[in-house]
């Protein structure tokens, strides 16, 4: 069984592009959440979708937005980026949105120069 | 402001000894808490978690106690494993509306020497 996939696992980008990370949650999950993990820092919780509607959005700029397509996986956007954007950008999934327990991907880490 | 505070960031144990991470919360509407297990360019794998309905939990080697009168809760491997040693982070979630979200403590980074 696939666990949590996230495309690129590395990237590098310069200050003002745009950046698109992507996501597939484990087959028969119908929620994913974004997490931001900054260096010495726990995740951050960015964006949580459920059945392609956002359901809660953290602490970020509107530089950052998401979506979920029908068959549950996700993209998450940053546009104008910054250097301190450069983290590792973490993906989960659960059952469904009122399920605690959710697992990971293995994550895309992202440097902006 | 820290609503999951890990306030070791590092402890060192012998192999087969216990290891005892702990973790203070400051949310009281906090009813779930988790630990994940997190290696270096991986992401945090889950470990166990306990609802606040309950003191205790366990699950082989690991057992997590929640003390809600004191905001703390501990996670205890016994015996500990050289293959044991990773960050820890602790988390806890709160329903809000129509999602959960975990907020994570920064992590304490357990070695376990053989």
């Amino acid at each position: 069984d696939a666990g949590v996939t996230q495309s690129p696992t590395h990237l590098i980008k310069t200050r003002g592009q745009h950046v698109t990370l992507r996501c597939s949650p484990i087959s028969g999950h119908k929620s994913v959440s974004w997490y931001q993990q900054v260096l010495g820092q726990g995740p951050q919780f960015i964006f949580q979708y459920y059945e392609k509607e956002e359901r809660g959005r953290g602490n970020f700029p509107d530089r950052f937005s998401a979506r979920q397509f029908p068959n549950y996986s996700s993209e998450l956007n940053v546009n104008a980026l910054l250097l301190g954007d450069s983290a590792l950008y973490l993906c989960a999934s659960s059952l469904i949105w009122e399920v605690a327990e959710a697992f990971f991907g293995q994550g895309t880490r992202l440097t902006v120069v | 402001d820290q609503q999951v505070k890990q306030n070791s960031p590092s402890l060192s144990v012998q192999e087969g000894r216990i290891s005892i991470l702990n973790c203070d919360y400051t949310n009281s509407m906090f009813d779930y808490f988790l630990w994940y297990k997190k290696y270096p360019a991986e992401g945090p794998t889950f470990l166990i978690s306990i609802s606040s309905i309950k003191d205790k939990n366990e699950d082989g080697r690991f057992t997590v106690f929640l003390n809600k009168s004191a905001k703390h809760l501990s996670l205890h491997i016994v015996p500990s494993q050289p293959g044991d040693s990773a960050v820890y982070f602790c988390a806890a979630t709160a329903r809000a509306g129509n999602n959960r979200k975990l907020i994570w403590g920064l992590g304490t980074s357990l070695a376990v020497n053989p």
